[in-house]
């Protein structure tokens, strides 16, 4: 199975909005409601931002969303702050016990 | 605290085998699967597949298939992925991190610091 597909960057300035989209098909993303979002800092392990396309695990700030429609999952982040510009993954189960994680996508605060 | 804690960093030849182990304290290690994904340098996450430390059933990626053993030991807590016949672009940090889904569903709320595993001859 191939990886989800996520833009390579996006950007936003301070203060605003912006929305980093996965895209699979219909045997993960479009089948199931277990798409996660991970944040990537350099050097660190990924923290989990978002599970089961929406919920926030406990401590994440509610600038953080996420949201699906279709076989296309997004994250969005508003509010931006300096801290928030780092690497971001989602990822999705796959059927058949089978995980996929998308490509990456580097966030830029401008 | 609920930690999972990594064995150290390897230096490996081509076609020989490397074994990872990841050690879980605070909380109870049968009650959550256990998925290994690594991170080649500079690259996206890769998941290798998961254990469950209930029983010790296992699914692994397509990719890894016949490379890859994940085994338990529940006695220590403590988890283990074993790749064979490596090669150089098996050179990667590799990180195991606990499912919090309830299942195999991919919601990796706790994650070991990584472990750097250079392949070279």
């Amino acid at each position: 199975q191939s990886a989800l597909t996520q833009p390579p960057s996006a950007s936003g300035s301070p203060g605003q909005s912006v929305t980093i989209s996965c895209t699979g098909t219909s045997s993960d993303i479009g089948d199931y409601n277990h798409v996660s979002w991970y944040q990537q800092h350099p050097g660190k392990a990924p923290k989990l931002m978002i599970y089961e396309v929406s919920k926030r695990p406990s401590g994440v700030p509610d600038r953080f969303s996420g949201s699906k429609s279709g076989n296309t999952a997004s994250l969005t982040v508003s509010g931006l702050q300096a801290e928030d510009e780092t690497d971001y993954y989602c990822s999705s189960y796959a059927g058949s016990n089978l995980l996929l994680f998308g490509g990456g996508t580097k966030l830029t605060v401008l | 605290q609920v930690q999972l804690v990594q064995s150290g960093a390897e230096v490996k030849k081509p076609e020989a085998s490397v074994r990872v182990s990841c050690m879980a304290s605070g909380y109870t290690f049968t009650g959550y699967y256990m998925h290994w994904v690594r991170q080649a340098p500079g690259q996206g996450l890769e998941w290798m597949g998961w254990i469950n430390p209930n029983g010790g059933g296992t699914n692994y990626a397509q990719k890894f298939q016949g490379r890859v053993t994940m085994t338990r030991d529940t006695s220590i807590r403590t988890a283990y992925m074993d790749l064979s016949r490596l090669r150089s672009d098996d050179t990667a940090i590799y990180y195991c991190a606990r499912d919090e889904s309830g299942g195999y569903y991919g919601a990796f709320d706790i994650w070991g610091q990584g472990t750097m595993v250079t392949v070279s001859s």
